[in-house]
């Protein structure tokens, strides 16, 4: 079977850095990808990890290692405009995804 | 470029009905997708195509079907609609290119079958 695992919530203040971490256990494994979305919107890309190692992208950044199936996100300088579900992805093969439930992140004044 | 499109946004069907949902790409993306989210849950990938007159399942493909004849469009058939069904459809494409690895999603159709 295929599972993901991410803590359900999340809340960190302004300017906080927070990490959302992803455990996995699927029957394929291309890489973990990292998604956002706002309540009522669709989800929006964030990063890929194909292999072990950290991935940055301005204030957010990606890990990956594959041999203890395990990835996170982290969120640096925390903004209002952050508060938002964030959802693990592995790619199992043609970039299709099994997602996680999704961590609900609060960021607080 | 609109991205990617779908139809209609919302829709209310009742146990039985059938309908089809449409789902538009301008952007030349070889693989196309279609997920469901329920309240509070990840998204769970229906079916997909990686190509023009190709379909996949994927992890929930009961009681819907898909077809793939033109590599812009999409379509995801609910035959006889049952309430466990309600649900957000998302569609998304991807570029068949080798180091992109990005999903682009539409806004959504929201479901409810009563």
């Amino acid at each position: 079977g295929q599972s993901l695992e991410q803590p359900s919530e999340v809340t960190a203040v302004e300017g906080a850095i927070v990490q959302i971490n992803c455990t996995y256990q699927t029957s394929g494994f291309y890489g973990l990808s990292w998604y956002q979305q706002h309540d009522g919107g669709a989800p929006t890309f964030l990063s890929y990890n194909a292999l072990d190692g950290l991935e940055e992208t301005g204030r957010f950044s990606s890990f990956l290692s594959r041999s203890d199936s395990y990835g996170y996100l982290l969120l640096q300088e925390l903004q209002m405009k952050d508060s938002a579900s964030y959802f693990c992805a592995v790619d199992t093969g043609r970039r299709a995804l099994t997602f996680g439930s999704g961590t609900r992140l609060q960021v607080q004044p | 470029n609109a991205g990617v499109t779908q139809t209609p946004k919302f829709r209310v069907l009742k146990t039985g009905q059938s309908m089809t949902l449409l789902c538009a790409q301008d952007m030349n993306h070889e693989y196309m997708y279609w997920y469901r989210q329920d309240p509070g849950m990840g998204l769970r990938l229906i079916h997909y195509s990686v190509g023009e007159g190709t379909t996949a399942k994927g992890e929930v493909p009961d009681g819907y079907n898909v077809s793939r004849l033109k590599k812009q469009n999409f379509l995801l058939g609910l035959e006889s609609a049952a309430p466990s069904q309600t649900s957000v459809y998302f569609c998304a494409s991807s570029p068949q290119t080798s180091g992109s690895y990005e999903q682009y999603f539409g806004p959504g159709t929201r479901l409810t079958v009563t």
